[in-house]
């Protein structure tokens, strides 16, 4: 089973409004939150990362927010524009960091 | 240019037929790890190498091998492809554990089994 929940599978968002995707984990072993962008006919590349010790990240217009309580996690793009258009991965690892499991992966679509 | 080379970038074969898709990194990186991507489930970790001569298995090993003779190289091996391996397959590579250093991706080797 997915050790990680992500929702929704695709999402549609206007120029500049907020696109937020959302992730679930049970494993409480979990300490390291990535997040990865993929263009169409590439691999995955790391965008922005998290660790349980804080509740939210911020770089540029894309954010974090951590709820270790809940064992949720989210990825907020502010001002989404048409070039952010592309599938985004989240990921959790624990056990010394040498596994990273993904979620199911979520297709944003940024109409102009 | 620091990248995960990955080949082919595309190949259609047939059942059983052996085939090797090739990986390498020029970035002296210690960790490798090959996943495949399928729709709805995501990127799937099938086999890792945390150093050379060192290989364990991830989520989804069956009908894969790997090799670890050398630092830069890490190829997928598909004794006898089945067409549920038909897939799109990322070779990854990080500094030290993905979970500290994050990876670099391959740009992805999309198999087709017929």
């Amino acid at each position: 089973q997915q050790q990680v929940k992500q929702s929704p599978q695709s999402l549609i968002v206007q120029k500049g409004g907020i696109s937020i995707i959302n992730c679930a984990y049970e494993n409480t072993a979990f300490d390291y939150f990535p997040w990865y962008q993929q263009f169409p006919g590439k691999g995955p590349a790391l965008l922005i990362a998290i660790r349980p010790d804080v509740s939210e990240k911020k770089e540029g217009r894309f954010t974090i927010s951590f709820n270790k309580s809940a064992k949720q996690f989210s990825l907020h793009i502010m001002d989404s524009q048409p070039g952010d258009s592309a599938t985004y991965f989240c990921a959790a690892s624990g056990e010394y960091g040498n596994k990273l499991v993904f979620g199911a992966g979520t297709i944003l679509r940024v109409k102009s | 240019e620091a990248q995960v080379t990955q080949n082919p970038r595309y190949l259609i074969t047939v059942t059983g037929k052996k085939l090797t898709v090739t990986c390498s990194q020029n970035m002296n990186h210690e960790y490798m790890s090959w996943y495949r991507q399928d729709p709805g489930l995501g990127l799937r970790q099938i086999y890792y190498s945390m150093n050379v001569e060192v290989t364990d298995k991830g989520d989804v090993p069956e009908g894969y091998k790997v090799s670890r003779k050398e630092k830069r190289n890490f190829p997928l091996i598909l004794e006898s492809p089945s067409p549920n391996q038909t897939s799109l397959y990322f070779c990854a590579s990080s500094l030290g554990s993905p979970g500290h250093y994050g990876y670099t991706f391959g740009s992805g080797t999309r198999l087709t089994v017929v």
